[in-house]
């Protein structure tokens, strides 16, 4: 079985550019969650989404957004990039239920130059 | 808040020896889930082993296990007969259910080097 993709693996964007990040889940999970791990440090969570709703936000600037479609996939957008947003972005997918463990995808790693 | 402690930034091992990750915890919620992760230089998050609040038995998966003292709020990995393929970053996370959604937050990570 398939695990969690994320495309695409590496991205080179200059300061105030856009960026798009695309996620596709496990089959039959609904949940997707977007994190961002800055060099050296753990990841952050920024966005969950549950059949197609947003859930939970972190503690990220509104140039941050998101969106689930109805196959479960998932973007993350940035906007008005940052040199700061230089890192890896995880998506996770989960099945729900108790445990609820989250499986993440290889990351995408964005440079902001 | 939700607050997870790694203590230790690096360490070594030898191959086929045992391991402990250490793995301290803050949490008011009386529910709660502790999770492991593997995080190899290419980056992707491995799922290791979950350990539940209630769950009376330590976790194991393989070689991997979990040391759950719940008075002590500590969750330390042990990795058994450790192998060259086991260096990588090491994440102690726990789910946390506050201001919305079902997210984890991580510790620092443990960055683990199995030396011949």
């Amino acid at each position: 079985d398939a695990g969690v993709t994320q495309s695409p693996t590496h991205l080179i964007k200059t300061r105030g550019q856009q960026v798009t990040l695309r996620c596709s889940p496990i089959s039959g999970h609904k949940s997707v969650s977007w994190y961002q791990q800055v060099l050296g440090q753990g990841p952050q969570f920024i966005f969950q989404y549950y059949e197609k709703e947003e859930r939970g936000r972190g503690n990220f600037p509104d140039r941050f957004s998101a969106r689930q479609f109805p196959n479960y996939s998932s973007e993350l957008n940035v906007n008005a990039l940052l040199l700061g947003d230089s890192a890896l972005y995880l998506c996770a997918s989960s099945p729900g239920g108790v445990e609820n463990i989250q499986y993440f995808g290889a990351g995408t790693r964005l440079s902001v130059l | 808040a939700q607050k997870i402690t790694q203590t230790q930034p690096g360490m070594f091992v030898q191959e086929k020896e045992a391991v402990t990750l250490d793995c301290t915890y803050d949490t008011s919620d009386p529910s709660y889930g502790l999770f492991w992760y593997k995080q190899p230089s290419s980056g992707e998050m491995i799922f290791l082993i979950y350990q539940g609040s209630y769950d009376q038995q330590n976790a194991t998966e393989g070689r991997y296990s979990l040391n759950f003292q719940k008075a002590r709020k500590s969750a330390n990995l042990v990795i058994s007969a450790s192998q060259l393929g086991d260096s990588a970053m090491y994440f102690c996370a726990m789910r946390d259910l506050t201001g919305g959604g079902n997210k984890l937050t991580f510790g620092t990570g443990t960055q683990l080097k199995v030396e011949l």
